[in-house]
């Protein structure tokens, strides 16, 4: 079984700040890893995803995010908010062995973006 | 095809009475799959689809829950004797699963339907 760690369970930043969320996984097998946003009262959508290849991996709205298996970590990173990231932000896992898509999810970080 | 779409988006009961949830997923999808999602928690897995086939479920669904997928496309969620502890958001979320294609890893959620018992 998998599982997920989110230490920070709230992040407040300033606008045009950096921010890094945390995220820890634990698998005893390999895994791909993914981040979804969660604006309020709203479903998930995916932010960014590792599924192979480059451990670097970046979506189209700035966040970018790194595998590192020895770590076992998967971090969110910005340079710079925006008001508009003001968000919850889910890291979740699942194992890579053509089993089920079935996500464990971490119980979330919700960033608030201070003008 | 714009996503998953899930009816309705809001639902509220009084405690003792059944509710059903749909969820239409992307249209080629082949598995689907039910979370609930409560106050300040990720999403918990509840169970999984493949085609017709209902091939997982968590220890979290109670007998009181019963999920179906007749043809291979849409789902519905039945909770019966609903209870306060049952108020929740509950999302679906559909993937296209190719064994040779990594990208079938990914899962597409839809906006949820919130239940509200009270």
């Amino acid at each position: 079984a998998q599982s997920v760690t989110q230490l920070d369970s709230q992040v407040p930043v300033f606008e045009e700040a950096p921010v890094e969320l945390r995220c820890n996984y634990s698998s005893s097998v390999s895994v791909y890893l993914f981040w979804y946003v969660q604006y309020p009262n709203q479903g998930l959508q995916l932010l960014l995803k590792y599924l192979s290849g480059s451990t670097l991996v970046e979506s189209i709205n700035g966040f970018e995010a790194e595998f590192n298996k020895s770590q076992t970590s998967f971090h969110l990173r910005k340079p710079s908010v925006h008001i508009s990231d003001t968000a919850e932000y889910f890291c979740a896992v699942t194992t890579s062995n053509f089993g089920n898509e079935k996500l464990t999810f971490g119980t979330g970080t919700r960033l608030t973006i201070i003008p | 095809d714009t996503g998953v779409s899930q009816d309705p988006r809001h639902k509220i009961t009084k405690r003792g009475q059944n509710v059903t949830f749909r969820c239409d997923p992307i249209s080629e999808h082949n598995r689907l799959y039910w979370y609930r999602q409560t106050l300040g928690q990720g999403p918990e897995f509840l169970t999984y689809f493949q085609n017709e086939a209902q091939l997982e479920k968590s220890r979290l669904l109670s007998d009181r829950f019963s999920a179906e997928r007749p043809k291979g496309s849409f789902s519905t969620l039945e909770i019966q004797r609903t209870e306060q502890g049952d108020s929740a958001m509950y999302l679906c979320a559909s993937s296209l699963r190719r064994m040779i294609d990594l990208r079938s890893a990914e899962a597409f959620f839809g906006q949820g339907t919130r239940l509200t018992v009270v």
